[in-house]
């Protein structure tokens, strides 16, 4: 199985902050990679899919970046309504798995 | 744009039976593979079991495997899970995805006594 391993676990920011999340694979992949945000009592939205393209509708203060076993997710701009819970997934192999979260509070 | 509603879900004993459902609409739901995805209490997402379009190739979690059911109906546009020899650690909210692309909003399953 390929274990995804996210950084940090929480972080705090003020809204118009540059924040990255990062997600380390035990295994390396070309592309097979994507990022969710999730609100609590709301469905997970994927963001990024392919490493680094955009989800139709979803704005560009976020990007996606990596390969092989290093990814990256970048809000450029911390909006009010990016507070959240943000996790990343492979499906380059089975079973396809999920990091275990990153969330992002107010400071 | 895609809907996918979820249920089935509930409290139910150790050892119990589930079945969940997910009926899909506002897309080509014959030709999507299709997954279900759980987060139990407190704790992340985790990928559980996803199904060819034409039903004959599936893949599970080892955690799932030989007690959980993935199947679909096309006819339907319907989404399962057949959940058997349930344990407490089942716990989860369970949603319905059409490719990783969308989920739904989910159904809670509660495993106690």
């Amino acid at each position: 199985d390929i274990h995804l391993t996210q950084s940090p676990s929480s972080l705090s920011a003020s809204v118009g902050d540059r924040v990255t999340i990062a997600c380390r694979a035990s295994q390396g992949m070309r592309y097979e990679f994507a990022w969710y945000q999730h609100k609590s009592g709301k469905a997970p939205k994927r963001l990024i899919y392919d490493a680094s393209t955009l989800e139709s509708g979803v704005p560009s203060r976020f990007s996606g970046s990596g390969s092989g076993t290093e990814f990256t997710l970048t809000i450029s701009s911390l909006q009010p309504e990016d507070f959240a819970t943000y996790y990343c997934l492979q499906y380059n192999s089975y079973p396809r798995t999920f990091g275990q979260g990153t969330k992002v509070e107010m400071k | 744009e895609v809907q996918l509603v979820e249920s089935g879900g509930g409290l139910v004993q150790p050892g119990g039976s589930l079945r969940l459902s997910c009926v899909a609409s506002r897309f080509d739901f014959n030709n999507y593979w299709m997954d279900w995805v759980r987060q139990a209490p407190g704790k992340g997402l985790e990928w559980v079991a996803n199904i060819r379009p034409d039903g004959n190739e599936k893949y599970y979690v080892d955690s799932v495997k030989g007690r959980f059911t993935i199947s679909r109906d096309n006819s339907k546009n319907s989404l399962y899970l057949q959940m058997n020899s349930l344990r407490a650690e089942d716990t989860a909210v369970y949603y319905c995805s059409a490719r990783l692309d969308v989920l739904g909003q989910g159904t809670t399953v509660t495993v106690a006594s």
